[in-house]
């Protein structure tokens, strides 16, 4: 598993629905599920928004949410909200027998 | 709610070593496989190790694969991190991540507990 790709940056207005791609997915693990995508502000942790593809951790607001096809993997934010600026990575298993999994290079939202 | 304390971190001078700590609190440590995921300055997530349970088995990211070695203290809810022959690359925030469930090998959903603890490597 090389790589994932991810756009620098996505913008867009409050209220707005903005989706993120993450490209170079291995379809094996796209389609077993074994992708996840973490919300990171200005000097905190990441937080998990989305495991399994598609699916919320408890407490995550359901604006956010998560799908897949053929080797890319999307988080869809809807109703854009100014919190919502952060950056945005997603993780793959990587196959490997030492590497076990690989982040995409991150996406910059910004909340106009 | 999920606590980890990293611990560690600190200035040392290329081909150095240091030993990063994690202690974890109020979950059951010894169920949970863990990791370490480093940021470099301004940049993106790197997954750098993982380690079962049980401790028997670990994973190492191509970039520190012989020079890391991670272990755990199952008795005292304890990651440990040794970083050997450390590089300027290797300057990073340091995280440690449980993982979201038990027996979760292949899915990458971690939960970070912590704030992390900073490593830099410079002369």
């Amino acid at each position: 598993q090389s790589a994932l790709t991810q756009p620098a940056s996505v913008s867009g207005s409050p209220g707005q629905s903005i989706t993120i791609s993450c490209m170079g997915i291995s379809s094996d693990f796209v389609n077993y599920k074994l992708i996840s995508w973490y919300q990171q502000r200005p000097g905190k942790a990441p937080k998990l928004i989305i495991y399994e593809a598609t699916e919320r951790p408890s407490g995550v607001s359901n604006r956010f949410s998560g799908s897949k096809s053929g080797n890319t993997a999307s988080l869809t934010i809807s109703g854009l909200q100014t919190e919502d600026e952060a950056d945005y990575y997603c993780c793959s298993y990587a196959g490997s027998s030492s590497t076990l999994y690989v982040f995409g290079a991150g996406t910059h939202v910004t909340v106009l | 709610e999920v606590q980890l304390l990293e611990s560690g971190g600190g200035l040392v001078q290329p081909g150095g070593s240091l030993r990063l700590s994690c202690e974890a609190s109020q979950f059951s440590f010894h169920n949970y496989a863990m990791s370490w995921v480093r940021q470099a300055p301004g940049k993106g997530l790197e997954w750098v190790s993982a380690i079962s349970a049980s401790g028997e088995s670990t994973y190492y990211a191509d970039s520190v694969k012989g020079r890391f070695t991670l272990s755990r203290d199952n008795s005292k809810n304890t990651l440990s991190l040794q970083m050997n022959s450390l590089r300027a690359e290797d300057t990073a925030l340091y995280y440690c991540a449980k993982d979201l469930g038990v027996d979760r090998y292949g899915y990458p959903d971690f939960d970070f507990g912590g704030q992390g603890t900073l490593v830099t490597v410079s002369a």
